[in-house]
This record gives structure tokens, sequence and C-alpha cells, in this order.
């Protein structure tokens, strides 16, 4: 059966510091890995997708299929970036979501 | 242009009241998606309309949960019965096409949250 795994659902760290979200799926087929955001009084909102291979807000993530995770990394974490960050695959029609990892930025 | 809206933004209703939530897409988009966000469960996937068919109904949780959508835009999620344990913030989602459609993002509605007494 599909599924995402976020480990972490809470995440500290000092403003400057590297931040790395976990991310684990389980999927059969071929894999489209999604990372979403909801900062507070916000709705949710697409922060990035692996086939894109884009770098958003200096968020990347890559797609590592021999260890199934797509991890969420950003080298220097601003205060800006705390939120709630959600991962999500694509089966085929429909996202599966992580739980989630609240990532707070302290000054 | 306007994004997905739903309303209403709150609801608060008795056990074993019916409710209906209403969720209005981006013009255009042909699939809609509602899941349900429950603290600690993130987000549950609970049903996909492309136009006005429902080729994936299988995240609703029972029976008395059923959604409808009109006209290929605006759609109802209605919760018969309710109980305690349906309290959560119903997000509605739209996009273009379906999301097999290659590069199709989902946009996200601001939610209804739902409070059963």
């Amino acid at each position: 059966a599909q599924r995402v795994t976020q480990p972490e659902k809470l995440l500290s760290v000092f403003k400057g510091a590297p931040v790395e979200l976990k991310c684990n799926y389980s999927y059969s087929g071929s894999p489209e890995l999604f990372w979403y955001v909801q900062y507070s009084r916000q709705r949710l909102q697409l922060l990035l997708r692996h086939i894109s291979r884009e770098s958003i807000k200096g968020f990347t993530a890559d797609l590592n299929k021999g260890e199934t995770s797509f991890h969420l990394k950003k080298p220097f974490a601003q205060e800006e970036d705390s939120a709630m960050y959600y991962c999500a695959l694509r089966v085929p029609e429909k996202l599966v979501f992580g739980k989630g990892t609240k990532l707070t930025v302290n000054p | 242009g306007a994004g997905v809206s739903q309303s209403p933004s709150n609801k608060v209703t008795e056990k074993g009241k019916d409710v209906e939530l209403r969720c209005d897409p981006i013009s255009g988009h042909t699939a809609l998606y509602w899941y349900r966000q429950s603290l600690g469960q993130g987000l549950e996937f609970l049903i996909y309309f492309q136009g006005n068919s429902a080729p994936d109904k299988s995240g609703l949780p029972s029976d008395r949960f059923s959604a409808e959508r009109t006209g290929g835009s605006v759609s109802t999620l209605t919760i018969q019965r309710t109980q305690q344990e349906d309290s959560a913030v119903y997000l509605c989602a739209s996009s273009l096409e379906g999301l097999a459609g290659g590069l199709n993002e989902q946009f996200f509605g601001p939610g209804t949250r739902l409070t059963v007494l």
C-alpha cells in the first residue's frame, strides 16, 4: 500500500542553520513526490515537486529511489520558513500526504 | 483571478445533525478533490471528481459521507448524522486537469473547520 512517512512531528532550528525535513515513501509504481507548505493562517500551497527539479525559496529536494526518500533541505533557514510542511505522493489521481512536520526557526 | 473558495469557514453542529460543506473551484478546473485535515493525522484523501463524475471515492470514511458536483463546478460534501470524530478541517482543492496530466498542480481552498459537539 502507498504510504508517506514524515518521522519528525516537530523540528526546531536557529536562523541561519541548515534544515532538513525528512520524507520517506512506499509505492509500487513510479513515484511522483511533492512538498506542500502551510504558513500560519494561510492555505496549503505547493512548494516544489521533484519532476521540476526546481529550487523554491532556497529549498531543494531530491528523489532518492534507492532509499525511497524525498527529503527537503535548505542550507540557511530563515524565520519566515516557520510553517507546517507536508510531503505528498501522487497515486495516481490523488495525493497521499504525510502527517506533516512543524518547522520553527528561532531568531 | 479568484482561488478556490469554501463555505462556511466554520461550522459548529450537534452530534446527529447533517451538515453540508461547499466548495467553489477555480473557474475552468475540471478536477476537484476533498481532503480532511485532523489534528495529528495530516491530510486524508476523501474523494476526487473529474467533471461531475467521481472516479475515486475510496477515502470516504463511511456511508454517512457523500459528495456531489454539479455543472462541472461547485461541489458539496454532505455528512449525515455527524459524530464527534467527524470534527476536522475539510479542505477542497482543484486542478486544471487530473494530476496525471503532467505538471498539474492542486490549488487548495481555505478549508471549513467543522466542530461536532
